[in-house]
């Protein structure tokens, strides 16, 4: 694909079940972001990989959320036993690598959960 | 740690007038800094960035913005708005290390006819 693709790129949850939010970024980028983005806010970071490698976890809010990327290229973002609070849009970006190189943003996907 | 502060988190101009949109960081060393755009129910696109060289770096749409190191500055200008300007703005730190980005609150910028 052209671009980072995210999906899905909404969902709705009922509060205490489990979501899997995926990112799919452009083919040949190194580095793969998380971010959550409140209404009104910036985005916030979640974690990074290079490669498959997590390089970063530190904006996890708590121990219900995990992410992976078993292979370098895909990755999945988890969040455990969703609560209210846990609503936001959620976006994935990639890059080359490290350096100041651009990260490309992928469309988000929009959780809610009820 | 580093932060990011944009004043003014609405900014009203008219078509044709300028656009100057402020945005400040804290930091203990230079990082690198971004301006990015959110139009309407899209993701983030980069307008510039700033990583070494040159202090007044040229971005998309006629935007620029300019790394001032004494006042901790990179605010984001452009001589005459238009009125597909009108979106979010995002100014965002990184430090040389990691990448991870660090973003302000935003601005949202209204264009008037």
């Amino acid at each position: 694909g052209a671009g980072v693709s995210q999906s899905p790129r909404y969902k709705v949850t009922k509060r205490g079940q489990d979501v899997a939010l995926r990112c799919d970024p452009i083919s040949g980028h190194v580095s793969l972001y998380w971010y959550r983005q409140a209404l009104g806010q910036g985005p916030e970071f979640l974690t990074y990989f290079n490669y498959e490698a997590q390089q970063d976890k530190s904006g996890l809010p708590n121990d219900r959320f995990s992410a992976e990327r078993p292979e370098g290229s895909i990755s999945t973002l988890t969040i455990q036993r969703t609560e209210q609070r846990d609503s936001a849009m959620y976006r994935c970006a990639s890059s080359y690598g490290q350096g100041g190189y651009e990260q490309y943003f992928g469309p988000g996907t929009r959780l809610t959960v009820t | 740690a580093q932060s990011v502060t944009q004043l003014g988190s609405h900014v009203s101009v008219s078509e044709g007038a300028l656009v100057l949109l402020r945005c400040n960081y804290s930091s203990s060393v230079p990082p690198y800094l971004f301006w990015y755009v959110q139009y309407p129910n899209q993701g983030l696109q980069l307008l510039l960035k700033y990583t070494t060289g040159a202090t007044l770096v040229k971005g998309i749409n006629g935007f620029e913005a300019e790394f001032k190191k004494s006042e901790t500055s990179f605010h984001l200008t452009k001589p005459s708005a238009h009125m597909s300007d009108a979106a979010e703005y995002f100014c965002a730190v990184s430090d040389r290390n990691t990448d991870k980005l660090i973003f302000g609150t935003g601005t949202r910028l209204q264009v008037f006819p």
